[in-house]
């Protein structure tokens, strides 16, 4: 169980385009879903708290306008990185908490997204 | 804020032997600390946790101390094989409320058969 499926694994895209990731918890609900994005032998840079309903929290620093993010159903919420630069390329990864378990405060997370822009 | 340090970022074993890694926390209010093991290309994958009520937990060849005097928490991993080779990251998590977790810089361990 706790299964967290992120789509798609690897992205190349022009600059000025905008790319969407999706992440989807597949065996449970989660209210909550978390943006990270991680560079090369760093560790994770939490980028905002997607809140199912509602809009979501970004951490300092993160420009919610670049980084649009989705959170419409309790199983679904998606990272729009619109008009992408190669400073933007990077691994995106997101994670999921179980609402029927957010006491516990566990995080499942999904295999990442490498977005690579060119 | 909120602050995790980790130690060592690199580790280097002979397969068969332990390995400790060392996590310190800022925040006391820190009720929550879980460790991941990432390989490469993948995201993490949560391996071990331990909260605050709990001195120690263990899992076949892994287990977690903590202690809250002091705050810091360490993982260790004992006969260790090749497989066991990856990036670990250790967390802690302040608040059930957010959920948010703060990572720790990560530890890359080769164990060398």
């Amino acid at each position: 169980g706790a299964v967290v499926s992120q789509h798609p694994s690897r992205v190349i895209c022009k600059s000025g385009t905008s790319v969407k990731i999706e992440c989807r918890s597949l065996d449970f609900q989660a209210t909550t879903m978390f943006w990270y994005r991680q560079f090369p032998k760093k560790s994770l840079m939490l980028m905002a708290t997607s809140n199912e309903g509602s809009k979501a929290t970004y951490e300092q620093g993160v420009e919610k306008d670049k980084f649009l993010i989705n959170h419409a159903s309790l199983t679904l919420s998606t990272l729009t990185v619109t008009s992408a630069h190669p400073e933007d390329s990077s691994f995106y990864i997101c994670s999921a908490r179980d609402r029927l378990m957010l006491t516990k405060n566990i995080q499942y997370f999904g295999a990442g997204t490498r977005l690579s822009v060119l | 804020g909120e602050n995790v340090e980790q130690h060592p970022s690199t580790l280097s074993v002979q397969e068969g032997d332990s390995a400790v890694i060392k996590c310190t926390y800022s925040d006391s209010a820190s009720n929550y600390f879980p460790w991941y093991k990432q390989e490469l290309g993948k995201g993490p994958q949560l391996i071990i946790d331990i909260r605050s009520n709990v001195g120690e937990k263990k899992d076949q060849r892994i287990a977690v101390t903590l202690n809250k005097t002091a705050k810091h928490f360490s993982l260790h991993i004992t006969e260790t094989q090749p497989e066991d080779s990856a990036v670990y990251f250790c967390a802690a998590s302040f608040s059930s409320n957010t959920g948010k977790l703060i990572f720790g810089q990560g530890t890359t361990l080769q164990v060398k058969p």
